[in-house]
């Protein structure tokens, strides 16, 4: 079975600039998720989908970060502009519709200079 | 979700048994206990969960205590692949979503 697809998997931009991120989930998995995890910390959830909806954006940064799932299989995170903080790996996630299990990417890491 | 605190870190000789501590004294009757790890430069891997009754699977046990206010995660044969950071998490209900990862444990498997 394929797993969680990332790309790229790593990305160097100056902070200003934009940046996107590309996941394509485990095939019938209804769920995604982006999480953000900063160098020595655990990961933090951004954003969480089910099938094309939001189900949780409580803790992304509206005012740069957005992320979309339009056809409810693939998904973008985006940012704009990005700055030294966003420095961190950005993980996606899938599982089915109530699943105990979530299954991740290896993640993009993202470095702002 | 109720919060945990974990060793930051802890050694195992290769093919002895891992045990590793999780506190979770503020835990509620409806929390379950899951554990995941990271190696490193991956994401992190589900490995078990429970909400009272103590599990297996192939990877490992989860030891609960009575009162649920701590477990263990055990691995009972710890290779060297298994050097990794094990995240123990506590939240209500059994879906993936929202996962509070904390710090964790940097566990590191000893030739």
């Amino acid at each position: 079975e394929a797993g969680v697809a990332q790309s790229p998997r790593y990305k160097i931009i100056e902070k200003r600039q934009s940046v996107a991120f590309w996941c394509n989930p485990i095939s019938g998995h209804a769920t995604l998720y982006w999480y953000q995890q900063i160098l020595g910390q655990g990961p933090k959830l951004l954003i969480q989908f089910q099938n094309n909806g939001v189900v949780d954006d409580s803790q992304l940064p509206k005012d740069r970060f957005s992320a979309e799932r339009l056809k409810g299989v693939d998904s973008t995170l985006k940012i704009q502009p990005a700055k030294l903080e966003d420095s961190a790996v950005y993980l996606c996630a899938s599982s089915f519709k109530g699943s105990t299990e979530a299954f991740f990417g290896q993640g993009t890491r993202l470095t702002v200079v | 979700d109720a919060k945990t605190t974990q060793p930051p870190s802890m050694d195992c000789a290769e093919g002895r048994a891992a045990n590793l501590p999780c506190n979770h004294s503020t835990i509620s009757g409806n929390e379950y206990v899951y554990w995941y790890r990271q190696i490193h430069s991956q994401g992190p891997q589900y490995i078990i969960h429970g909400l009272k009754n103590n599990e297996t699977n192939e990877m490992a046990s989860l030891i609960i205590t009575e009162d649920r206010k701590s477990s263990t995660l055990i691995l009972p044969h710890a290779t060297l692949r298994d050097t990794a950071v094990y995240y123990c998490i506590v939240r209500v209900g059994t879906g993936a979503n929202n996962l509070f990862f904390g710090t964790g444990t940097r566990l590191t498997v000893i030739p």
